[in-house]
C-alpha cells in the first residue's frame, strides 16, 4: 500500500485566496484527521471522520475552514479566505477498524503571503 | 487544562545512556495510548503502543502506562543520536470514535 497520500506538498499562495489540501487515506481505513502543525500549538486535531462522517469538527478554528469527505477514499480541507496565520504544515492521517494507530501523510507545508 | 501534556524540552542525554520521557493526560476513559517519533521536517512515525497498565518492552523502548494516576511514560535505553528527535505523545479518546490527541511533543537531543 502506498500509505497515506497528501497533495500538494507545498503551497504558496496570497492572502485571501481559497487553498485546498487533499488526501487519499489508506485503503480500508474507515477514520481521517486532520491536523494542523505549528512551532507554538504544535500538532493540532481539526478535524476527523469515521465512516465518511465528521464526528468532531472542535478543532476548526473559524468558518473559514471547512473539510469533506466524499467517500472513503478522498477527503479535502478547504480554507477561504486563507489568511497569512494559517501558515502551518497540515497533516492527513488515516486508522483502521481494528486499530487505533493513525499512519500519516508527508503533510503539506502551506505558505499564505 | 489541556487534554494531553508533555514537557517541551530539550532533553539532552548523552549517548548510551537512558532517555525518560513523560506524558499526562485528562480522559479517564482513554483506552489506548501511542508514542510517536517526529524527526524535523518529516511526518509522525508510530514507534510504540500500549493499552493495558504496566510495561511493554520492544527492543530499546519501553513505554510504561499508569491508567490510575493518567500517565504515560517513554523510556530509551542505549540512545543513539539518531534518536535525537520530537517525541510525540497520542491519547485515543473513549469509545470507538474517540478522537486521537496529541501532546506538544518533547525534543531529544542526544550527544555523542
Amino acid at each position: 500500500d502506498a500509505g497515506v497520500i497528501q497533495s500538494p506538498r507545498h503551497e504558496v499562495t496570497e492572502m485571501g485566496q481559497e487553498v485546498t489540501l487533499r488526501c487519499k487515506p489508506i485503503s480500508g481505513h474507515n477514520s481521517l484527521f486532520w491536523y494542523r502543525q505549528t512551532m507554538m500549538r504544535g500538532l493540532e486535531l481539526l478535524i476527523y471522520f469515521n465512516n465518511n462522517v465528521p464526528i468532531d469538527d472542535s478543532g476548526m478554528p473559524e468558518d473559514r475552514f471547512s473539510a469533506k469527505m466524499p467517500n472513503a477514499s478522498f477527503s479535502t480541507l478547504k480554507i477561504q479566505p486563507s489568511e497569512p496565520r494559517d501558515s502551518a504544515v497540515y497533516f492527513c492521517a488515516s486508522s483502521s477498524p481494528f486499530s487505533a494507530e493513525a499512519f500519516f501523510g508527508q503533510g503539506t507545508r502551506l505558505t499564505v503571503v | 487544562q489541556k487534554e494531553v501534556e508533555q514537557n517541551s524540552g530539550p532533553l539532552s542525554v548523552p549517548e548510551g545512556a537512558i532517555a525518560s520521557l513523560n506524558c499526562t493526560y485528562s480522559d479517564r476513559g482513554s483506552q489506548s495510548f501511542f508514542w510517536y517519533r517526529q524527526y524535523s521536517g518529516k511526518s509522525p512515525e508510530l514507534i510504540m503502543f500500549i493499552y493495558s497498565n504496566g510495561d511493554k518492552e520492544d527492543g530499546r523502548f519501553t513505554a510504561q502506562l499508569n491508567k490510575a494516576s493518567q500517565y504515560v511514560s517513554l523510556l530509551i535505553r542505549d540512545s543513539q543520536p539518531s534518536d535525537s528527535a520530537t517525541y510525540l505523545c497520542a491519547v485515543h479518546g473513549s469509545g470507538n470514535t474517540g478522537k486521537l490527541i496529541f501532546g506538544q511533543g518533547t525534543t531529544l537531543q542526544v550527544k555523542p
